[in-house]
């Protein structure tokens, strides 16, 4: 089952903040957030394992809910550099590494 | 070092030419993966291989056909495209560990079916 990611736009200017929801009906073994841009391929950006999970690195950082469906990515103090589409990718135990990506939130920074 | 290596970068066939994709990578990674992404979409995974096997096929035409001749390379023969299957093909590999199984992709491999 293909995970649903909200937005699926969002235009910033340098400094502002964006969120971007990633849900699945089922609960889920992980988490996995990418950075893509045009013509490039993916870059990992994180990955969520368990429950009430929060990590991060720089402005960027992800939280994994208690029942784990649902993830969220936090760009903050966004930078021109961090626009690109994201995808949220997602596990589901004894499916032996099988990653599925949700539809992707395309994020523009403008000055 | 992250890195995953495909080759060739971008590739023209005809519909009736036998062509592969290679991939290769050197982290000692036991899972690999191709998938195909056309514009504006997400990632689709077509196949995983897992300690040199198939473990997922996911219900791929027969024109595709993946190889992993050893735990650092992966294959993707082709043969008999239509043009729908031009896209970009992403190789991936990964390794299990108690931080998840997190996955890297390689740079990609344009494909073209004219």
């Amino acid at each position: 089952q293909q995970p649903v990611q909200s937005p699926q736009a969002v235009i910033l200017r340098e400094g502002e903040d964006a969120v971007i929801n990633c849900s699945s009906s089922k609960a889920l073994y992980s988490v996995h957030w990418y950075r893509q841009k045009h013509g490039e391929a993916p870059v990992f950006l994180m990955i969520l394992l368990k429950g009430g999970e929060q990590k991060g690195h720089d402005k960027i950082s992800a939280s994994f809910n208690e029942k784990k469906q649902q993830s969220s990515l936090y760009l903050t103090a966004s930078q021109l550099s961090y626009s690109g589409t994201y995808f949220c990718g997602t596990e589901i135990l004894d499916q032996g590494g099988k990653l599925i990506f949700g539809q992707g939130t395309e994020l523009s920074v403008k000055p | 070092d992250t890195e995953v290596t495909q080759t060739p970068k971008h590739l023209v066939m005809g519909m009736t030419n036998k062509k592969s994709l290679k991939c290769e990578q050197h982290m000692g990674h036991r899972a690999m993966y191709w998938y195909k992404q056309k514009a504006k979409k997400p990632p689709e995974l077509m196949f995983v291989y897992s300690y040199e096997k198939l473990s997922i096929n996911e219900s791929v035409p027969s024109r595709f056909s993946p190889e992993c001749p050893n735990s650092s390379l992966l294959n993707l023969h082709l043969h008999a495209l239509q043009p729908e299957d031009s896209a970009l093909y992403l190789c991936a590999s990964s390794r299990r560990s108690a931080d998840g199984n997190t996955i890297y992709f390689g740079e990609g491999s344009w494909l073209t079916v004219v």
